[in-house]
């Protein structure tokens, strides 16, 4: 069973629009989140995070929402560059279990068109 | 900055034969970690390891075993490499009590 699922394999967006990428998890024990940049054949690159006491942060052209009523959290991004493309993984991890694990959606492809 | 390197990039090997997939961090972080990523499939954990010598299976540890010997070094190891583990190998690492991971570049096998 998915815990956090990417439901979008992809995502087309003009070069200056808005990306939104949307991410859906299950267990309510979450309450660490994080969004992951992938370029092909390179390791993915951490790019922003919220933990559950908050609903929003910011980073630059980055902004992650987090709604824990509908356990789902969406990654802005304003305005949308041709670098930007990649593949984004979303994550959660129960920070109090002590596990130290992350689980992984399985990405949505991003395609910024110039 | 945090540096989590691979030793290969590229690594073609013959079914049967051990492979060794080096990963070392620089920043005295505590935990580490292999993945496989797939097409379709997202990143798998395969083992992870909170300590010296201290390791942890993941989702997916069958036909891997690992190695940490010093803090800094996680040794992934095919003991007898078939075509299905024809992959993406991710290294990781982390330091409590966050958990956000810093990944190296990778290391595509190939498994002839």
């Amino acid at each position: 069973d998915q815990q956090v699922k990417q439901n979008s394999p992809s995502l087309s967006v003009q070069e200056g629009r808005i990306s939104i990428l949307n991410c859906d998890y299950t267990n309510s024990m979450f309450d660490y989140f994080l969004w992951y940049k992938k370029y092909p054949a390179e390791g993915p690159t951490f790019l922003i995070s919220i933990s559950s006491i908050k609903d929003k942060n910011e980073d630059g052209r980055f902004t992650v929402f987090l709604n824990k009523s509908a356990k789902h959290l969406s990654l802005h991004i304003v305005p949308s560059q041709p670098g930007d493309s990649a593949v984004y993984f979303c994550a959660a991890s129960d920070s109090g279990a002590g596990s130290y694990q992350l689980t992984f959606g399985k990405g949505t492809k991003l395609s910024v068109i110039p | 900055d945090v540096k989590v390197t691979q030793s290969s990039r590229y690594l073609v090997k013959r079914t049967g034969e051990k492979v060794f997939l080096e990963c070392v961090q620089d920043m005295d972080h505590e935990n580490m970690f292999w993945y496989r990523q797939d097409p379709g499939l997202g990143l798998r954990l395969i083992y992870f390891s909170y300590d010296v010598k201290m390791k942890e299976k993941g989702d997916i540890p069958e036909g891997y075993s690992v190695s940490r010997e010093k803090k800094e070094r996680f040794s992934l190891i095919l003991e007898s490499a078939s075509t299905n583990q024809t992959s993406m190998y991710l290294c990781a690492s982390s330091l409590p009590p966050l958990d956000t991971q810093y990944f190296g570049p990778g290391t595509r096998l190939t498994v002839l």
